[in-house]
């Protein structure tokens, strides 16, 4: 089983809909949890940034941590075609010494006009 | 992109030649990351530094070697390309909160 997965898509929806954008990881001791996008040609931005259960808002991005199922969402209210990018969650294994993170494989999203 | 260079931001080489990418950052940050990105792969770890002349290897070292002289480059040298290695190469710097990392735009390398 990989530390972290993540379903690569692609999705696809409409202008205007609600995306939910899931990972799970195998190893409880996790405790930062990050959510990054990538525009097509461009290297990956820091979009998110999550200590421990509960969720963060950062205007339409919602961060989402259940730490009991091992499960991290980012939901996009509103969702815009600039919205469109591949999304990557990441994690690091020792938490707070800036040495490697664990990369899902990126969810490809598609928001239609 | 934070005030991160890569150069050069395309190349083509071909197979047995050694090649150079550089990474130059404002920031003065003390760790850099080198990462090759590939379909069905997703980005995976070269190596990376935690400060000048300090050096470690990542997942997929084998066949690239890394260098540190400044704080604000990072040097990654292929020594003798080879095809599997045709792929992007991104650079990235830690952030300002613990374990973030912020990305250059990246190097596109075809090894012929």
């Amino acid at each position: 089983q990989k530390e972290v997965e993540q379903d690569p898509g692609p999705l696809s929806v409409p202008e205007g809909a609600i995306v939910s954008l899931n990972c799970t990881y195998s190893n409880s001791a996790f405790q930062y949890f990050m959510w990054y996008r990538q525009y097509s040609r461009k290297g990956p931005e820091l979009l998110m940034y999550t200590y421990s259960s509960g969720n963060k808002e950062d205007g339409r991005f919602t961060a989402q941590v259940d730490k009991s199922s091992k499960y991290i969402s980012l939901f996009i209210r509103d969702s815009q075609p600039s919205d469109s990018a591949t999304y990557l969650c990441a994690i690091p294994p020792n938490a707070g010494n800036n040495r490697k993170l664990i990369w899902g494989l990126g969810t490809s999203l598609a928001v239609n006009p | 992109d934070a005030g991160i260079t890569q150069s050069p931001r395309h190349k083509v080489t071909e197979t047995g030649t050694p090649v150079t990418l550089r990474c130059h950052q404002t920031e003065n940050h003390r760790y850099m990351y080198w990462y090759r990105q590939d379909p069905g792969h997703g980005l995976r770890l070269i190596h990376y530094s935690y400060g000048v002349k300090d050096t470690d290897k990542g997942e997929v070292s084998d066949g690239y070697s890394v260098s540190r002289s400044k704080t604000e480059d990072f040097l990654l040298t292929l020594e003798s390309a080879t095809s599997s290695q045709t792929s992007v190469y991104f650079c990235a710097i830690s952030g300002l909160a613990p374990d973030t990392q912020y990305f250059g735009p990246g190097t596109r390398l075809t090894v012929l």
